[in-house]
C-alpha cells in the first residue's frame, strides 16, 4: 500500500489556466512536502508544510503557487495561472528528514 | 548553502557488472541526512537508503552497497552483479537538520544508469 497517493495521474492545461494538484497521505504525518521535476531535470523542493502552515518555501514558490490543507487530509498544491515553465512533474512527500520521505507518484503536468 | 553533485550523468554496464555512483556534498551542517533514491522509466521516486552524519557504517541490503566517507564528503552506492532491472536514474539527496526537515531536500542531477543485457 503506497504511503502517498497523487491525483490526478496526468493533467493536460492551456496557459493561463489555474490547477490544483492533490496528495493524499495514507496516514497522518507532521511534514509534507511539494517538489517539482522537469523532464530530465533534477528534483526541486517547492515548500514544506507543518501544522498547516507553510514551513520553508523555495525561490521557485513564488505568488503564483499556494498549498493548503482543506479538509484536514487532502493536502493540495495550487497553480494560479500556470505559464509553459510550469509544465513538470510534481511529487508530494510525507515524512521528515530525522525519519524518511515518502514519495507520491507525482502528477505530470503539461500546459500548452 | 547545501550542494549534491553526481559528476556521472549517465553510466553503460553489461549485465552482471559491479558498477558504482558517486555523490559528493556539501554542507556547513554537522547534522545531516543523506539519501539515495530510484527513479524507473515509469516515473516514481522510490526511497533505498537514509542515512544520518553520525553512522559512517558503510551499508549492505542485498546488491547494492553504499560506502558513505565523511573525509572526503562522500556518499557512493555499488551495485553487485548489475541485472536489467537495475536500470534507472538514480539521484542521491542531502538534508540538514537546522531547520527539523522545513527544509526539505536537495538532489543531485542525477546519475542515468543503463544495463544492456
Amino acid at each position: 500500500e503506497p504511503e502517498v497517493t497523487q491525483t490526478p495521474s496526468h493533467q493536460v492545461t492551456q496557459m493561463g489556466q489555474e490547477v490544483i494538484l492533490r496528495c493524499v497521505p495514507i496516514s497522518n504525518h507532521l511534514y509534507f512536502y511539494w517538489y517539482r521535476q522537469i523532464l530530465g531535470q533534477k528534483v526541486e523542493f517547492l515548500v514544506s508544510f507543518y501544522n498547516n502552515e507553510i514551513s520553508e518555501k523555495s525561490e521557485i514558490f513564488d505568488d503564483q503557487f499556494s498549498v493548503e490543507r482543506p479538509d484536514g487530509s487532502n493536502f493540495t498544491l495550487k497553480i494560479r495561472s500556470t505559464k509553459l515553465e510550469d509544465s513538470a512533474m510534481y511529487f508530494c512527500a510525507k515524512g521528515t528528514v530525522q525519519e524518511t520521505q515518502y514519495f507520491g507518484p507525482g502528477t505530470r503536468l503539461l500546459v500548452l | 548553502a547545501q550542494k549534491v553533485t553526481q559528476a556521472q550523468t549517465e553510466i553503460s554496464v553489461v549485465e552482471k557488472e559491479d558498477v558504482t555512483l558517486d555523490c559528493v556534498y556539501e554542507t556547513r551542517d554537522t547534522t545531516y541526512y543523506l539519501f539515495w533514491y530510484k527513479q524507473p522509466p515509469s516515473g516514481e521516486l522510490v526511497f533505498l537508503i537514509r542515512r544520518n552524519s553520525f553512522d559512517e557504517q558503510n551499508e549492505i541490503s542485498g546488491r547494492y552497497s553504499w560506502n558513505f566517507q565523511k573525509s572526503t564528503s562522500s556518499f557512493n552506492f555499488t551495485i553487485t552483479a548489475s541485472q536489467v532491472v537495475d536500470s534507472a536514474v538514480y539521484f542521491c539527496a542531502l538534508s540538514e537538520d537546522e531547520r527539523g526537515g522545513a527544509d526539505g531536500l536537495t538532489f543531485g542531477k542525477g546519475t542515468h544508469l543503463i544495463i544492456q543485457p
